[in-house]
Formats: C-alpha cells, structure tokens, sequence
C-alpha cells in the first residue's frame, strides 16, 4: 500500500529564518510528487510537480527537491504570508489518483 | 469565473434533509474528484470522474451520491448524513488518466455541518 509521511506535523519559524519541510513515500512507481499550499478554510493551491530523482522547482521563497524516497520543501527567508498547511501527495504507476499526507502545518511569526 | 467553484461555501443540515453540492471548473479539463477532508487526516478521494464516467468509488456510503453530467460539471448530492459526514468538501479537476501534466486543481470547497 502506497504511504505519505510528511514532517513535522507542524512548524513554527521567524520571520527569515529558512526551514525545510519533508515528504516521505512508499509506492511502488512514482509517476510524479505534488506539492500544494492549503490556507484555512480553502481549497488547496497547486505549488510544484516533480516527476524524476534529482529534479527540483522553485517559486519565490520555495524551493521543491526529490530523491528517490523523499522530497523537500525548502523556504528561504519565509514571511509571515507564507504561514499555511503545505500537502504533499504522489501519483503511482498503476493508478490515476493522489495519494495524500496529512501536511505541515507552517506558522511564521513577524 | 476562472478554475474550480464550488457552491455553496457554507452548508448545514439536519441529519433528515437532502441537499446537493455544486462544482464547475472553467480549465477545459476532462476528469473531475470529490475529496472529504477532515481535522487531522488526510485529504480521502471518494469518487472520480473521467470524460463523464465515474471511475473510481472509494467505498463512500450510499448516503453521498455523485453526478457528473457533462466534463464541466460535478455534483455531490447528499441525504440522511451522519454527524462525523461534516467536513470540508473539496472538488478538484485535472487532465484525464495518463495525460502528462496530471496537476489537480481544488475548488474553495464547502464547509458541510451535520446537525
């Protein structure tokens, strides 16, 4: 059974002060890892997708990277506005749907 | 109206009533999802949408019921919900099944209360 482990559950930063979150998988074939930023009561935003080992995108302060059993999510210099819960899902061989984790929930301080 | 909308945005009802969820998505794609997220868990697809055709039920309960009439267009109608059924209702939509950009986009979702 495909699993997505993200850490930490949560995070809390200063302003500035650069972090990275983790995504973890178990699948058998990953197709492609999906990064997405969720704010309260909202519908998830779509943020980055990495299809290959060693492949990375970046975004403003973001900065998405992937090996072969993870990937992470690094913030540089975050703000305040980046405060939000940060889901992780992966797409496997074999099926046509995402397979989602529980997310960081991240809380920058000004 | 641009990407995925979902009406209405708030929904309480009583455990006896029938009501139905709205999606539309203006993306020009072909597969459409419903997702229930609760506190603490991760997001739980429970059915999906390809070119019309559901292809996928995730076990839900017989008390959801999906309709997709055309590839714009999905619909969640809901009857005789249990309290644990609130949640956060998201629709999403995406290039169909083996397309190779397969990004999903959410909706606003509905905040659904079972009274």
């Amino acid at each position: 059974e495909d699993q997505v482990t993200q850490s930490p559950e949560a995070l809390r930063l200063q302003e500035g002060e650069s972090s990275s979150l983790n995504c973890s998988y178990t699948v058998s074939g990953l197709r492609g890892l999906f990064w997405y930023r969720q704010d309260p009561g909202k519908g998830p935003e779509f943020l980055f997708t990495l299809y290959s080992a060693g492949e990375e995108k970046e975004k403003e302060r973001l900065k998405a990277t992937l090996t072969k059993k993870e990937s992470f999510l690094h913030i540089t210099a975050p703000k305040p506005e980046d405060s939000a819960t940060y889901l992780c899902a992966v797409l496997t061989s074999g099926y046509s749907t995402l397979t989602f984790g529980k997310g960081t929930m991240l809380l920058v301080s000004p | 109206e641009t990407g995925v909308t979902q009406t209405p945005r708030h929904l309480v009802m009583g455990m006896t009533n029938k009501k139905s969820l709205k999606c539309e998505q203006h993306l020009g794609h072909n597969a459409m999802y419903w997702y229930k997220q609760s506190a603490k868990k991760p997001l739980e697809l429970m059915f999906v949408y390809n070119f019309k055709e559901q292809t996928e039920n995730n076990s839900v309960p017989s008390r959801f019921s999906p309709e997709c009439p055309n590839s714009s267009h999905l619909f969640l109608h809901l009857h005789t919900l249990q309290p644990e059924d609130s949640a956060l209702y998201l629709c999403a939509s995406s290039q169909p099944a083996g397309a190779h950009s397969y990004e999903q986009y959410f909706g606003p979702g509905t905040r659904l209360t079972v009274t």
